[in-house]
């Protein structure tokens, strides 16, 4: 049972860059999130997803887009990388009603 | 708007208890409690609802106080494997799963 499977570990990208940062997971769960993890700050959400086909913004949106491609997979994407990007990202799975949440490993993005 | 946990940080020794305390400025549905080693991913512990439901998990219980828009983590007799950093998560609408977290309480046990 792999879980939440986030994809790359690590990355390291220029100013002005751009990527998209991976997640699925095998649990069917309904409901996936984008988190970001800096020093001090605790996790903030980025984006999330309730359902297939949906996505909202959540505290910190400003510079990313997001992909809920079907049940099971949920991309964030940066088109034009900033330092201020540099952070640790979290990716997360939950089942609708009284459940805790399932992170993937994380993502350790640097900006230079 | 974020909770707040206090303490920030806390060190014990192996058999001390510690409390760890969340606050809300708005009404919650319900609280969730993570713990996340060095390096690792948060991993979930337990969910209290409102309704004043205190849970247990081995040495590791909650309660939630819906009233004082307030949780609090009890960590008895904490063992090494209880370092961490402890993130609480807060609900405050029923059917929107989004959770804003705290900035974190770091525990340091020592032998």
């Amino acid at each position: 049972n792999a879980g939440v499977t986030q994809t790359p570990k690590f990355q390291v990208l220029k100013t002005g860059q751009s990527m998209t940062l991976q997640c699925a997971q095998d649990m069917n769960h309904n409901s996936m999130y984008w988190y970001r993890q800096d020093p001090g700050m605790g996790l903030r959400l980025i984006y999330y997803s309730a359902s297939e086909g949906t996505t909202d913004k959540g505290e910190v949106p400003n510079g990313y887009n997001v992909s809920r491609l079907n049940k099971r997979e949920f991309s964030l994407r940066l088109e034009s990388a900033a330092p201020s990007q540099t952070s640790v990202y979290f990716c997360a799975s939950s089942d609708t009603g009284f459940y805790g949440y399932t992170f993937g490993s994380g993502t350790r993005l640097t900006v230079v | 708007q974020q909770p707040v946990q206090s303490p920030q940080a806390v060190i014990l020794r192996e058999g001390e208890d510690a409390v760890i305390n969340c606050s809300s400025s708005k009404a919650l549905y319900s609280v969730h409690w993570y713990r996340q080693k060095h390096g690792e991913a948060p991993v979930f512990l337990m969910i209290l609802l409102k309704g004043g439901e205190q849970k247990g998990h081995d040495k590791i219980s909650a309660s939630f106080n819906e009233k004082k828009q307030q949780s609090s983590l009890y960590l008895t007799a904490s063992q090494l494997s209880y370092s961490g950093t402890y993130f609480c998560g807060t609900r405050i609408v029923f059917g929107n799963e989004k959770l804003t977290f705290g900035t974190g309480t770091r525990l340091t046990i020592i032998p």
